[in-house]
């Protein structure tokens, strides 16, 4: 069975310092993987996805995640956080349309 | 353009009572889904439609109904609500026909089922 598990319900970090975001897959078949941001009070959207076509991925406001198959990994990273970053996000994996699986969340607190 | 509409923004129900949530989207996705989220749990789906005239269940369908008449509309039915269908739910849409396309998410209805 496909799942995707989120390392730290919480994490925060200094203005201007590094993002880091956890997750690591777990999958039978190569994975598609997608990470979403939440906004307080609003729907999720989408930041970036990975769809076997390049293992570093760039997305929207300045994330990246990087595919590692030998270490099921898809962490998010960004060079430097913004207070605007304060969000939740969330990995989910999908092997169609209908079956995404989200992980639990990471809410970033961006401190300044 | 408005992508998914969800109403009510929020509402406080007595438990037994019948509501539905309504989820209009104007961007003729023939995909569309019905998520819960819970401070902990992430997100999990509840019903989902490929396209009209079809639904299917998802991961926690238990007290809830869909239905798809058009494309543009997917409400979601709590028959006889229960507390525990507490919750934030959301509407999302998507195209078929991979693996890999984006779900666009509605605004969500903060539900309290007293």
């Amino acid at each position: 069975a496909q799942s995707v598990t989120q390392l730290g319900s919480h994490v925060s970090v200094s203005e201007g310092a590094l993002v880091l975001l956890r997750c690591n897959y777990s999958s039978s078949v190569p994975p598609y993987l997608f990470w979403y941001v939440q906004y307080p009070n609003q729907g999720l959207q989408l930041l970036l996805k990975y769809t076997s076509a390049a293992t570093l991925v760039k997305g929207i406001n300045g994330f990246e995640a990087e595919f590692k198959k030998s270490e099921t990994s898809f962490h998010l990273t960004k060079p430097s956080a913004h207070m605007s970053d304060a969000a939740e996000y969330f990995c989910a994996v999908s092997k169609g349309t209908y079956k995404y699986i989200f992980g639990t969340g990471t809410r970033l607190k961006v401190l300044a | 353009i408005a992508g998914i509409t969800q109403a009510p923004t929020s509402q406080i129900l007595a438990a037994g009572r019948r509501m539905t949530l309504r989820c209009t989207q104007d961007m003729r996705h023939n995909a569309m889904y019905w998520y819960r989220q819970d401070l902990g749990l992430g997100l999990r789906l509840i019903h989902y439609s490929n396209t009209a005239g079809t639904t299917g269940k998802g991961e926690v369908p238990d007290g809830y109904s869909v239905s798809r008449a058009n494309t543009d509309d997917f409400p979601l039915t709590l028959a006889s609500a229960v507390p525990s269908q507490t919750s934030v739910y959301f509407c999302a849409s998507s195209e078929p026909g991979g693996p890999y396309n984006e779900q666009f998410f509605g605004p969500g209805t903060r539900l309290t089922v007293l």
